[in-house]
């Protein structure tokens, strides 16, 4: 997806294991996000970064930290999961509003 | 497929008719829309935006209305397609926000021959 990777793609976790998924992109935009996907709540916002180093919370952080070392890299850690974290999770890019790119999702399922 | 779906709301068109989807807004301040369509097992992609200062917006075969008043916005497809297939969501920013979209459930689109 234009310059936008997230890894793994698919993955199973026990409960209580940490779990870092990935973001990369090769654009050099400034705005990376992760969002969470479920049944009824549509794409929800977990963090998003404004540049390296430079990181906010949104709307479902708890439980969710990230990291942004390099511009091109977006790390999401469930630092201890839980089945309520069962999810599809996307990243996107933007250099602002108008040019939100999304990835192709990891699908976690927390057991 | 994705997670979505089991409660999504549900449009079913049959091919070649014009389908028209609705969204609902919540933040008065929202001055910049779009609408992603999502198909099974991808991310959403960008179909149409719209900025508060229009009414309407027009691609191709798709048409984006505004009503600010009410704080509803529609998507309409002409002559839809079996590839129209998919959940599509609308998402609204405002300038205070960060480039920050806020996304709405989203609808499925079924395409009947």
């Amino acid at each position: 997806d234009a310059g936008i990777t997230q890894s793994p793609r698919h993955k199973v976790t026990e409960t209580g294991t940490p779990v870092t998924l990935r973001c990369h992109q090769t654009e050099n935009h400034r705005y990376m996000y992760w969002y969470r996907q479920d049944p009824g709540h549509g794409l929800r916002l977990i963090h998003y970064s404004y540049g390296v180093k430079d990181t906010d919370k949104g709307e479902v952080s708890d439980g969710y930290s990230v990291s942004r070392s390099k511009t091109e890299d977006f790390l999401l850690t469930l630092e201890s999961a839980t089945s309520s974290q069962t999810s599809v999770y996307f990243c996107a890019i933007s250099e602002s509003r108008e040019g939100y790119t999304f990835g192709s999702g990891t699908r976690l399922t927390v057991v | 497929g994705e997670s979505v779906g089991l409660h999504l709301p549900t449009l079913s068109v049959q091919e070649g008719d014009n389908s028209i989807i609705n969204c609902a807004y919540s933040n008065s301040a929202s001055d910049y829309f779009i609408w992603y369509k999502q198909e099974s097992g991808k991310g959403p992609q960008f179909i149409i935006d719209i900025r508060s200062n229009m009414d309407k917006r027009q691609g191709q075969r798709v048409t984006v209305l505004l009503n600010k008043t009410v704080k509803h916005l529609s998507l309409q497809i002409a002559a839809t397609q079996p590839g129209d297939s998919a959940v599509y969501f609308c998402a609204d920013s405002d300038t205070g926000t960060a480039s920050k979209l806020t996304f709405g459930t989203g609808t499925r689109l079924q395409v009947t021959l």
